[in-house]
C-alpha cells in the first residue's frame, strides 16, 4: 500500500500569510493526488485535483504543485474562512490512501 | 444537480450487521465509480471502498471479507453491507462520487454515522 506522509499535522497563521502544506508519497504516483479541506461536522470538499487542477468554485488563492513523491498545496493569502483541515488523498493505485491532514488554524 | 444521501446509520453490537445506502441523484450510479470513506470520531479520513461502474469493488484492508457492496439501479442507490462489526469500525461513514483521469472525490453526501458498542 502507498503511504501517504503530510506535514505538518497541525499550523497556525494570520490572515493574509501565504500556508504551504506538504504531503509526501511512500512510492511514485505521478500526478494522481488530490486535495480536500473538511470544516467540522461537514462532509470534505474536494479542493486540487490531479495535483494542480482547481476545482471549479475553488477561489484561486488554493493551488497545488508536485509530482512524482513531493506535493504541495499552498493558500496564497489565508482568509478566516480557510480555517479546517486539509487532507491529501493518492489516487494512483488502491487503496486510495489519505494523509493524516494537517489542522489549519487562524491566529 | 449531483445529490448523494446516505442513510442507514445506527447504534449495532459488536459482531452485528448494518446495511448503509447511498441514495445518488443528478447522475447514473450504474456508470459512475462510487467510493466510501469513513471518519472515526476525532481522527482522520480512511477509504473503505470503490465501486467500479463494471461492478468490481476493491476494499481496504481492514473491511475486506467483512464489507460487501451491492446495488439497485432502480433505485439509483449503492448498499455497504457490513458484516462482523468492531468497535474499531465506529465512524461517520461518506459516500463520494469518484470521476476524471485523477480519479479524485468531486460530490460527497452527509455521512451517517455507525457506532459499534455493547
Amino acid at each position: 500500500d502507498i503511504q501517504m506522509t503530510q506535514s505538518p499535522s497541525s499550523l497556525s497563521a494570520s490572515v493574509g500569510d501565504r500556508v504551504t502544506i506538504t504531503c509526501r508519497a511512500s512510492q511514485s504516483i505521478a500526478s494522481n493526488l488530490n486535495w480536500y479541506q473538511q470544516k467540522p461536522g461537514k462532509a470534505p470538499k474536494l479542493l486540487i485535483y490531479a495535483a494542480s487542477s482547481l476545482q471549479s468554485g475553488v477561489p484561486s488563492r488554493f493551488s497545488g504543485s508536485g509530482s512524482g513523491t513531493d506535493f504541495t498545496l499552498t493558500i496564497s493569502s489565508l482568509q478566516p474562512e480557510d480555517s479546517a483541515t486539509y487532507y491529501c488523498q493518492q489516487s494512483y493505485s488502491t487503496p486510495r490512501t489519505f494523509g493524516r491532514g494537517t489542522q489549519v488554524e487562524i491566529k | 444537480e449531483v445529490q448523494l444521501v446516505e442513510s442507514g446509520g445506527d447504534l449495532i453490537q459488536p459482531g452485528g450487521s448494518l446495511r448503509l445506502s447511498c441514495a445518488a441523484s443528478g447522475f447514473n450510479v450504474s456508470s459512475s465509480y462510487i467510493s466510501w470513506v469513513r471518519q472515526a470520531p476525532g481522527k482522520g479520513l480512511e477509504w473503505v471502498s470503490v465501486t467500479y461502474s463494471s461492478g468490481t469493488t476493491y476494499y481496504g484492508d481492514s473491511v475486506k471479507g467483512r464489507f460487501t457492496i451491492s446495488s439497485d439501479n432502480s433505485k439509483n442507490t449503492l448498499f455497504l453491507q457490513m458484516n462482523s462489526l468492531r468497535a474499531e469500525d465506529t465512524a461517520v461513514y461518506y459516500c463520494a462520487r469518484e470521476i476524471g483521469f485523477s480519479s479524485h472525490l468531486d460530490s460527497w453526501g452527509q455521512g451517517t454515522l455507525v457506532t459499534v458498542s455493547s
